[in-house]
């Protein structure tokens, strides 16, 4: 079965600094994808990034960007010039591509940001 | 786009009986997941629906069912409710095999 794994129940970062998210997983599969969301207290689900396991190139959206090392099964995420409205949880996310839209996702991350 | 959409928001009931919650997907969006979002266990996959039919199901016992209408409309059910089904229950509807899954804002429910 899948395993993902955010170490960091917490983490910290001032207003318009760098703050990176831990995530590692655990597959046999070779064909998935990985996902950060992004959770406000206002509870609705959001998604940040997406990573295609076969795309070597990191993905980016904005300040939001993963570094992926497949063979590690590593999949952080990076937020630059940190904001106010960053504050959630977020999540890390598998998806197999071959079991359908099933998520398996990671225990989150608590991001405060301090002004 | 309306975005996905949950009801009831939040609902108490009592040990022993049954709930039933509701999910309206996105416009042309045929798959429908349910999760459940607990202190505890975090987020734990329920089951997905397409075209009416069951593709995946997580573990969870069969006091839990769901069903989706035509109209890709979809329902879950708990029946014999217990102390530790409180939780809050995320739906999310996506085109199928699609990168992104559109979450609903939730029903809370909490079992006394």
């Amino acid at each position: 079965a899948q395993t993902v794994t955010q170490s960091q129940p917490e983490m910290s970062v001032q207003e318009a600094e760098t703050v990176t998210l831990s995530c590692t997983y655990d597959t046999s599969e070779s064909d998935y994808y990985l996902f950060w969301y992004k959770q406000p207290p206002s509870r609705q689900m959001i998604l940040v990034i997406r990573q295609e396991a076969y795309k070597q190139q990191n993905a980016t959206e904005n300040r939001f960007s993963v570094n992926f090392q497949k063979a590690a099964k590593s999949f952080s995420l990076k937020i630059s010039d940190s904001q106010l409205g960053d504050a959630a949880m977020y999540f890390c996310a598998y998806r197999n591509n071959n079991a359908g839209n099933m998520l398996t996702f990671g225990g989150g991350t608590r991001l405060m940001v301090k002004p | 786009k309306a975005g996905v959409t949950q009801t009831p928001r939040y609902l108490i009931k009592t040990r022993g009986q049954q709930v039933t919650l509701s999910c309206s997907p996105i416009s042309g969006h045929r798959s429908v997941s349910w999760y459940q979002q607990t202190p505890g266990q975090g987020l734990q996959f329920l089951f997905e629906y397409f075209s009416e039919t069951q593709r995946n199901k997580g573990n969870f016992p069969g006091r839990f069912s769901g069903r989706q209408f035509s109209n890709s409309r979809s329902e879950m059910n708990v029946s014999t409710l217990e102390l530790g089904d409180s939780a809050l229950y995320l739906c999310a509807s996506s085109l199928l095999y699609t990168n992104e899954q559109f979450f609903g804002p939730g029903t809370r429910l909490t079992v006394l």
